[in-house]
């Protein structure tokens, strides 16, 4: 199974745009960049999506590289509430077993 | 609109007890996952059931059992329960979207003394 890579903690200010990038070097054809997000005491939750080039929901943007061995998690404008365990997945399409590694925790600074 | 329901929140075991943590989830998925949390750590899969009657084992199934007897229901099962047991227990349920995510429980918080 593909590995990620991310950071283990980041911090931030209130305002600014975060990045957050995953590498993942060993990523298959048939694999899907998939990030969640943790509260403390909560479940993760699904945030976004993509196979390649650029994904842009309500919440964040996802970017990936042609060679999609890296993708990176664009928050834009965090607050406070943004602090959280966010973790990079890949999720192949025929294949049911999703592993979460250690995440990053971003710490957002009034 | 309950989601992913588990029971118990909360509960504490000595050494050798055994339990059983329940997880339902009423938006008709198929596969349904059972992660452990430990302090500071990611989540590691333990098993998972991609229908009603399978199972498989994930990164660390070893002194678990688990049992999807019906597509609502997926239990886990501490046959003899250990302190390095202690940890915060997921259910997860996949949903059949284009993306295919995780809808989680709000956990289960075991610990063994």
């Amino acid at each position: 199974l593909a590995k990620t890579t991310q950071p283990i903690s980041m911090d931030s200010y209130e305002g600014q745009e975060v990045n957050i990038t995953c590498s993942h070097n060993n990523i298959a054809t048939n694999d899907y960049i998939t990030w969640y997000q943790q509260f403390p005491s909560q479940g993760p939750r699904f945030i976004i999506q993509g196979y390649k080039t650029k994904v842009t929901n309500e919440v964040a943007s996802l970017f990936i590289p042609a060679d999609r061995k890296s993708s990176t998690l664009s928050l834009p404008r965090v607050s406070l509430s943004d602090t959280a365990v966010y973790y990079c997945l890949l999720r192949a399409s025929n294949f049911n077993k999703f592993y979460f590694g250690s995440g990053t925790k971003l710490n957002v600074k009034p | 609109n309950a989601g992913v329901t588990q029971t118990p929140k909360f509960q504490v075991l000595k050494t050798g007890q055994s339990m059983t943590l329940q997880c339902a989830q009423d938006m008709n998925h198929n596969s349904m996952y059972w992660y452990r949390q430990d302090p500071g750590m990611g989540l590691r899969l333990i098993y998972y059931s991609a229908s009603e009657g399978t199972t498989d084992k994930g990164e660390v199934p070893n002194g678990y059992n688990v049992s999807r007897l019906n597509k609502r229901e997926f239990s886990l099962r501490l046959e003899s329960a250990a302190p390095s047991q202690t940890s915060v227990y997921f259910c997860a349920s996949e949903g059949q979207g284009e993306f295919g995510e995780l809808f989680f429980g709000e956990g289960s918080r075991l610990t063994v003394l």
